[in-house]
């Protein structure tokens, strides 16, 4: 079946260092792929998507771009700060379907 | 606007019981779905529904059962309440079923079960 599969943290980060969290899945056909962070007490906000091969998603600095040939999605930011700390989900929505899966989460911790 | 809202935020209850958490969408959305999320996991899917139809279940017993109304709020009911149900219940909403269209979230109903 579909699946995410996420790198395991905690990630624990100096303020301005580079991040990338690995991301892969396991999906028939074109799925669409998301990115979504989690700040402590909250529900989840979307931080980017790409719902096709070779699209990059940003925003706030973050990136990820859909490599269909690797099936992955790495989330990349050039320089991280304190208030990036969250948990950040990797996700995909199949085609043809309408839930997402959602991987495991990585929990981000950055020092100042 | 308001976001996706979703009631009550916390609620405790006891083996055997029955809940009812209540989720609204954003003003224009047709579609909620939801999510459960158990302590350092990712989230699970659940039900979604689309103009009041079940669209999608995830793998979870009968004990849990959801509806939607006319007005696209809905309501998501778990039966025989057991310990392993305590979770934050999420609620997602958006404009059609679609795997394109992003869903939006609600911050959650945090459900212990004793």
């Amino acid at each position: 079946g579909d699946s995410v599969t996420q790198m395991e943290g905690p990630v624990t980060l100096s303020e301005e260092a580079f991040l990338t969290i690995n991301c892969t899945y396991t999906a028939t056909g074109y799925p669409s792929l998301f990115w979504y962070v989690q700040y402590p007490g909250e529900g989840l906000q979307l931080l980017l998507k790409a719902t096709k091969a070779d699209d990059k998603g940003s925003n706030k600095g973050f990136e990820a771009t859909y490599r269909k040939e690797t099936t992955s999605f790495h989330l990349e930011k050039g320089s991280v700060q304190v208030s990036d700390s969250a948990v950040y989900f990797c996700a995909l929505s199949a085609s043809g379907t309408y839930k997402y899966i959602f991987g495991t989460g990585t929990r981000l911790k950055v020092l100042a | 606007d308001a976001g996706v809202t979703q009631s009550p935020t916390h609620l405790i209850k006891t083996r055997g019981q029955q809940v009812t958490l209540r989720c609204s969408p954003i003003s224009g959305h047709k579609s909620v779905s939801w999510y459960q999320q158990v302590l350092g996991q990712g989230p699970q899917f659940i039900f979604q529904y689309y103009e009041k139809e079940e669209r999608g279940r995830g793998n979870f017993p009968d004990r849990f059962s959801a509806r939607q109304f006319p007005n696209y709020s809905s309501e998501l009911n778990v039966n025989a309440l057991l310990l392993g149900d305590s979770a934050l219940y999420l609620c997602a909403s958006s404009f059609a079923a679609s795997s394109y269209n992003e869903q939006f979230f609600g911050p959650g109903t945090r459900l212990t079960v004793l």
